[in-house]
């Protein structure tokens, strides 16, 4: 089965600090992903990416930046953390190429909270 | 952009039937998901189904797809306190590896 391993399950971190997420997959997946969670807004999608060294934005990419220097691990970057980014954060992974390359394997997720 | 709505909650008596709705607006979706995600654990892929069909069915999960209303449902037979968990339909937008989560509803069963 595929794991995806995120490094912490609770965080608990000061205005202005620089925060480090780490996220590691071991399927060999093209596809990563980091999400964050909200009550009443579902997952919105913060960055991806499809291969090493490569990223796109996702949906709310402010205040967010990420890594992906080998092809399992993906690490989201808070460069100043703030209040507003008290949330879970969901990693995820998927294999790119077949009809099904959406289908995603998850993390359990960090809670993150931002004093 | 895609666009996935559901409503928030759903409160059903164990041993009923549930049924969890999501409408969404991309119309050019391969696969249309369904994720359960349990108190305190990520998300777990549940049941998915291709867009060329409009029923599948898996042991208690049946899921309906009307493509022309743009309408997914998920319903659980029987349902048992250990569904109780939030409930997500994902939609890819055409042409990409993404997904679009709905907000989720969150399933409560009691006895």
């Amino acid at each position: 089965d595929v794991k995806v391993t995120q490094s912490s399950r609770y965080l608990v971190k000061r205005t202005g600090e620089k925060v480090f997420l780490e996220c590691v997959q071991d399927m060999d997946h093209e596809n990563m992903f980091w999400y964050r969670q909200d009550p009443g807004l579902g997952l919105r999608l913060i960055y991806f990416s499809y291969d090493v060294k490569m990223k796109e934005k996702g949906d709310i990419p402010e205040g967010y930046s990420v890594s992906r220097e080998k092809k399992e691990r993906f690490s989201l970057i808070l460069e100043s953390a703030s209040t507003n980014q008290t949330s879970m954060y969901l990693c995820a992974s998927s294999p790119r190429g077949s009809g099904t390359n959406e289908k995603l394997f998850f993390g359990s997720g960090t809670q993150l909270s931002v004093l | 952009g895609e666009d996935v709505e559901q409503s928030l909650f759903l409160s059903v008596r164990e041993g009923d039937s549930s049924v969890i709705n999501c409408t969404y607006t991309d119309s050019s979706s391969t696969y249309l998901y369904w994720y359960k995600q349990e108190p305190g654990a990520g998300l777990q892929l549940l049941t998915y189904i291709f867009s060329n069909m409009d029923m599948k069915q898996d042991q208690r999960l049946t899921v309906l797809l009307n493509k022309k209303d743009k309408h997914l449902s998920l319903r659980i037979a029987d349902t048992q306190t250990g569904d109780s968990a939030i409930y997500f339909c994902a939609v890819p937008p055409y042409n990409t590896d993404k997904l679009i989560f709905g907000t989720g509803t969150r399933l409560q069963v009691f006895p």
